[in-house]
């Protein structure tokens, strides 16, 4: 079964840097891109990016832009997503997702299980 | 593109039917998808291109609409159903979401 499973939690000072780890199974890790999303506490959802887990092409949403890089292993079938200069801000559940195989359909089928990010001085 | 869900917080009774809806700040087509997310948990696909639902959901979850107005319906609320839903566009980059809509017991 489709599985993805993400790094634990983190909890880090103002201006550092966090990676998260995703390490999906059950499906050919190439054969599709995995998106990261974030959930701050009693809040929305926010998409991050997205990243192509064959090529390691990625498109980051603009907020971001400079700030996130998402990159992947194939050797150990690992995606990251590091976020550099945290603020408070950035406090939140950060999920990783499967995007669907339907064409130009960019919903997500599958997620892992979320890795909290802290934030505090 | 801004979506808006509505209404904020919807209280139905068990077995009866409920309406949520979404509206996009410009026409997304039919590239809209729906998630319910239950407290602790990533959100779970329910329906993507606006009226397909995922695998597994079950068929009272429906979905409808097209361009700037979307509703889900759950035609007979079972007591799982509770929890919150987020309709999601991915039209235009970048993919955004509605602010949730929470579903509670009356």
């Amino acid at each position: 079964q489709v599985q993805l499973v993400q790094s634990g939690a983190e909890v880090n000072k103002p201006g550092a840097s966090v990676k998260v780890s995703c390490k999906p199974s059950g499906y050919t890790f190439s054969e599709y891109y995995i998106h990261w999303v974030r959930q701050a506490p009693g809040q929305g959802l926010e998409w991050l990016g997205r990243i192509n887990s064959d090529s390691g092409g990625t498109d980051y949403a603009q907020k971001f832009q400079g700030r996130v890089t998402m990159t992947r292993d194939t050797s150990l079938s690992t995606l990251y997503m590091e976020l550099r200069r945290l603020e408070s801000d950035d406090t939140a559940v950060y999920f990783c997702a499967r995007e669907t195989d339907t064409s130009n359909c960019h919903a997500f089928d599958f997620w892992g299980q979320g890795t909290m990010v802290s934030v505090s001085s | 593109i801004v979506m808006t869900q509505s209404p904020a917080t919807l209280s139905v009774s068990p077995g009866d039917r409920a309406t949520l809806s979404c509206r996009a700040s410009q026409s997304v087509s039919s590239n809209l998808a729906w998630y319910q997310q239950k407290p602790g948990q990533a959100p779970r696909l329910l329906i993507y291109g606006a009226s397909t639902r995922a695998t597994d959901i079950p068929a009272r979850f429906s979905g409808s609409g097209s361009g700037t107005d979307f509703t889900l319906t759950i035609s007979s609320l079972q007591s799982e159903d509770f929890a919150v839903y987020f309709c999601q566009q991915y039209n235009n980059w970048p993919i955004t979401f509605g602010q949730g809509t929470r579903l509670e017991i009356k």
